[in-house]
């Protein structure tokens, strides 16, 4: 079965820094890019930042370019957003998802105040 | 700011079908096929349909997805009240992936 489980997260002051980490389980990680999505409290979907598989293709959304690195660790089936310089505008629930958007993790709260 | 539209609210009784309808362009559905999320309150979104009209494994056949040039719709046949909750569309736009404005479905 395919668990995707978010940590990291927590409360940080406007031009901070936190790292997100995507534990991945279940399938063949190093096969299935990787995407991060976040979800702005009471709006819609937001997506951020794509990785493919062997980590050539990467990819970010205008509103994180410059801020945010997203990484993988194939060994560790691990993916991972390095985001920095935080906005209040950040504050968001992420969740990190498998290639597709077929598996979801259940999200966790980053809050910029 | 989304790039694809949807009403804002839908709503039907149990047993009826209801359509919710995806407002793109030529760059994002008129290019690339549509995805289809559920939201249940509180919970991570859920893919119902990929390549426009394809179903995961486990999702009931009640739901359908289409796309006709630069639009695309859900419907749900046979309303529930579990399938009360917030839907999104999705579509790759050259190289961003953009989601729609979600419409929240009411089981009266």
């Amino acid at each position: 079965e395919v668990h995707l489980v978010e940590s990291g997260g927590g409360l940080v002051q406007p031009g901070g820094s936190l790292r997100l980490s995507c534990a991945a389980s279940g399938f063949e990680f190093r096969t299935y890019s990787m995407t991060w999505v976040r979800q702005a409290p009471g709006t819609g979907l937001e997506w951020i930042s794509y990785i493919n598989s062997g980590a050539t293709s990467i990819l970010y959304a205008d509103s994180v370019r410059g801020r945010f690195t997203i990484a993988r660790d194939n060994a560790k089936n691990s993916l991972s957003l390095q985001m920095n310089n935080l906005r209040v505008e950040d504050t968001a629930v992420y969740y990190c998802a498998k290639s597709g958007f077929d598996y979801w993790g259940q999200g966790i709260l980053v809050t910029v105040s | 700011q989304s790039v694809l539209t949807q009403p804002p609210s839908a709503s039907g009784t149990p047993g009826q079908g209801v359509t919710i309808s995806c407002s793109g362009g030529f760059s994002n559905i008129g290019r690339n096929h549509v995805y289809w999320f559920q939201q249940l309150p509180g919970m991570a979104p859920k893919l119902l349909i990929f390549r426009s009209d394809q179903r995961p494994s486990g999702v009931p056949d009640r739901f359908s997805g289409s796309k006709s040039v630069t639009s695309a719709s859900l419907t749900i046949s046979g309303l529930r009240s579990e399938d009360e909750a917030t839907y999104f569309c999705g579509a790759w736009d050259d190289t961003d992936f953009v989601f729609g404005t979600g419409t929240t479905l009411t089981v009266l």
